[in-house]
């Protein structure tokens, strides 16, 4: 398996400023990675894929210039909210993709909790 | 990604098996199904996949039909532990590595 990291594991900022979260692999170098976001009592929605060394993907509806993901390394990849507002308060969670044999997994992080006040 | 249904929520007593099913009814011949669960405030955790034959490993079995288009994720003693969210995700032949989760069943666990 795989072993994920997040940090923060919970941030409170205010309205307007930007936050960054860190997902990190400590066992295994990735070079897919997945952005997720839940609001209470929902269920994940997946936010965007990660691509080391290249361009995030977004899905559809996603603001990439409101959600920047960076992944300069196969072990790290970041989530900056900019200018967030209250609206984006939510638990985001990141996940490591592994192939392995044909089959894929994924191993998730155990999630950065945000509040915007 | 295949249409997933499951039911919306489950009770168990505790050390009983819990039978959790699933219908994938659009599921095509080389998709996978995965079952991953989350605890509260966490993030889901993997708990088991197949393709055709019935699959176990230490935390749960999985049983898939004949025709592949339902599945049950078996827990055979259910622990307080067990209660959790349980999704089953069928994510398609597009090698994206990409997972659409559903509503998911909560399980509840009684003591």
């Amino acid at each position: 398996g795989a072993v994920v990291s997040q940090h923060p594991s919970r941030v409170i900022c205010k309205s307007g400023t930007s936050v960054k979260i860190e997902c990190r692999s400590l066992d295994f170098q990735a070079t897919t990675m997945f952005w997720y976001r839940q609001f209470p009592k929902q269920s994940l929605m997946l936010m965007a894929t990660s691509n080391e060394g290249s361009k995030a993907t977004y899905e559809q509806g996603v603001e990439k210039d409101k959600f920047l993901i960076n992944h300069a390394s196969l072990t790290l990849s970041t989530l900056t909210v900019t200018s967030a507002h209250p609206e984006d308060s939510s638990f985001y969670i990141c996940s490591v993709l592994l192939r392995r044999s044909g089959e894929i997994k994924q191993y998730f992080g155990p999630g950065t909790r945000l509040t915007v006040t | 990604d295949a249409k997933t249904t499951q039911p919306n929520s489950m009770e168990s007593n505790e050390e009983e098996p819990v039978h959790l099913p699933c219908n994938h009814s659009t599921i095509s011949g080389t998709d996978y199904i995965h079952w991953y669960r989350q605890l509260p405030s966490q993030g889901p955790e993997y708990v088991i996949h197949g393709l055709t034959s019935n699959v176990n490993n230490r935390m749960a079995s999985l049983a898939i039909a004949e025709d592949r288009k339902s599945s049950t994720l078996i827990l055979h003693r259910a622990t307080l532990r067990d209660a959790a969210v349980y999704y089953c995700i069928v994510p398609g032949s597009s090698n994206t590595g990409k997972l659409i989760f559903g509503q998911g069943t909560t399980l509840q666990v009684k003591p």
